[in-house]
């Protein structure tokens, strides 16, 4: 049973420039959310999707925007890099976005803007 | 103030110790109530999850929640080696939205 999995692993971009991240959710999972994790920080959310819709929205820009396809997969887009936006980028699935329901982690993309 | 509070250590102990990590948070709408554990440049891994007050065990692991203190607990009993890593505690409310502490660093030497 393959658990949730990011693409790319790594990559490098310039200020300014646009990227676009993409996760697949665990196998029954319908729910996709993204967190950033800036180095020796606890992940911050940005945003929730379930059923091709934006559920919840963390305090971050409209630079930051995003997708889920019909299977559930999703992704993450930002606009105009900024320096600050190097982190590590990861992608979480859940059941459905109702409380309670176990949450899991893929390895993430780390992003780095130079 | 941040939403949930984490030290971040390092925090270093030998081999076999039992281990006391914590979390205090300020928003009295958490009912959710989680611990990840993340080796270095890897995602979080799921540890324990726990709905409102009380203890749960799971093999060396026991998490515990006091809601009237908003504070939780993970204690790991015989630590090893492999247990060295950063733990993160999390919680929600609704629409299962997390929210983390920052970390707290363990160094289990041999």
């Amino acid at each position: 049973d393959a658990g949730v999995t990011q693409s790319p692993t790594h990559l490098i971009k310039t200020r300014g420039q646009q990227v676009t991240l993409r996760c697949s959710p665990k196998s029954g999972h319908d729910t996709v959310s993204w967190y950033q994790q800036a180095l020796g920080q606890g992940p911050q959310f940005i945003f929730q999707y379930y059923e091709e819709e934006e559920r919840q929205r963390g305090n971050f820009p409209d630079r930051f925007s995003g997708h889920q396809f019909p299977n559930y997969s999703s992704e993450l887009n930002v606009n105009a890099l900024l320096l600050g936006d190097s982190a590590l980028y990861l992608c979480a699935s859940s059941r459905d976005w109702t409380s309670g329901n176990t949450i899991y982690f893929g390895e993430g993309s780390w992003l780095t803007v130079v | 103030q941040k939403e949930v509070e984490q030290d971040p250590g390092p925090l270093s102990v030998p081999e076999g110790a039992i281990v006391s990590l914590n979390c205090t948070y300020s928003n009295s709408a958490f009912q959710y109530f989680m611990w990840y554990r993340q080796y270095s440049r890897k995602g979080p891994e799921l540890l324990m999850y726990t709905y409102s007050s009380g203890n749960k065990e799971d093999g060396r692991f026991t998490a515990q929640v006091d809601k009237s203190s908003k504070y939780i607990s993970l204690f790991i009993r015989d630590s090893q080696p492999s247990d060295s890593a950063t733990y993160l505690c999390a919680m929600s409310n609704a629409g299962n939205m997390l929210t983390f502490g920052g970390g707290t660093r363990l160094m289990v030497k041999p």
